[in-house]
């Protein structure tokens, strides 16, 4: 089944504790995306990634770290957690770069940071 | 500079009815794709259809259309014969060539079905 998977699905952790939220896909997509929501906030891209070690930032991408060094993968790094991280995590990927081309998501990562 | 509007917070519909959701959008782009999402209670982001900025005719998928009208610059997504399942968040959402061809959402409209 083509898929967004992201691990863990929930998390609670405390300040500073360093984590990682996974992301994978079985599409063979070459863009893949982070986007966190917030109530009042809406979705906002914290960082995307074009192809295999091309990464880039978006809207809102302090305190956070990706990595691409395969194309299936694209974790979220968190090295130093705050409670204003606290929100729900997508992980997102298209075929491709391109303005027509859709975004699939995965089911979400609901993170607390105490 | 882009962006999505959606003005209607909150609706109700009852079952078996149809029931439109409004969305408009800007961007100075040519090429765009605008899309909608659903958001059930239980979180995940579902995609439901698609429409290009260059296709003449409105998509449709299954119960699901998309009134496309480019010179007014709307979006709006038609639900036909709604079911108690169709209760959730729904996101129009657009994607042009600006900002690393991130996805931009709307506030969302929550959809209620009464039986």
């Amino acid at each position: 089944e083509a898929q967004v998977t992201q691990n863990p699905r929930y998390l609670i952790t405390v300040t500073g504790k360093k984590l990682t939220v996974t992301c994978s896909q079985n599409m063979n997509h070459e863009y893949m995306s982070w986007y966190r929501q917030d109530p009042g906030l809406g979705l906002r891209q914290i960082y995307y990634s074009m192809n295999v070690e091309v990464t880039d930032k978006g809207d809102v991408p302090e305190g956070y770290k990706v990595s691409r060094k395969e194309k299936r993968n694209f974790p979220l790094i968190l090295e130093s957690p705050s409670p204003n991280q606290t929100s729900l995590y997508f992980c997102a990927s298209s075929l491709i770069a391109s303005s027509t081309d859709t975004q699939y998501f995965g089911p979400g990562t609901r993170l607390t940071v105490l | 500079a882009q962006k999505i509007t959606q003005t209607q917070p909150g609706m109700f519909v009852q079952e078996k009815e149809a029931v439109t959701l409004d969305c408009t959008y800007d961007t100075s782009d040519q090429s765009y794709g605008l899309f909608w999402y659903k958001q059930p209670s239980s979180g995940e982001m579902i995609f439901l259809i698609y429409q290009g900025s260059y296709d003449e005719q409105n998509a449709t998928e299954g119960r699901y259309s998309l009134n496309f009208q480019k010179a007014r610059k709307s979006a709006n997504l038609v639900i036909s014969a709604s079911q108690l399942g169709d209760s959730a968040m729904y996101f129009c959402a657009m994607r042009d060539n600006t900002g690393g061809f991130k996805t931009i959402f709307g506030a969302g409209t929550r959809l209620f079905v009464k039986a």
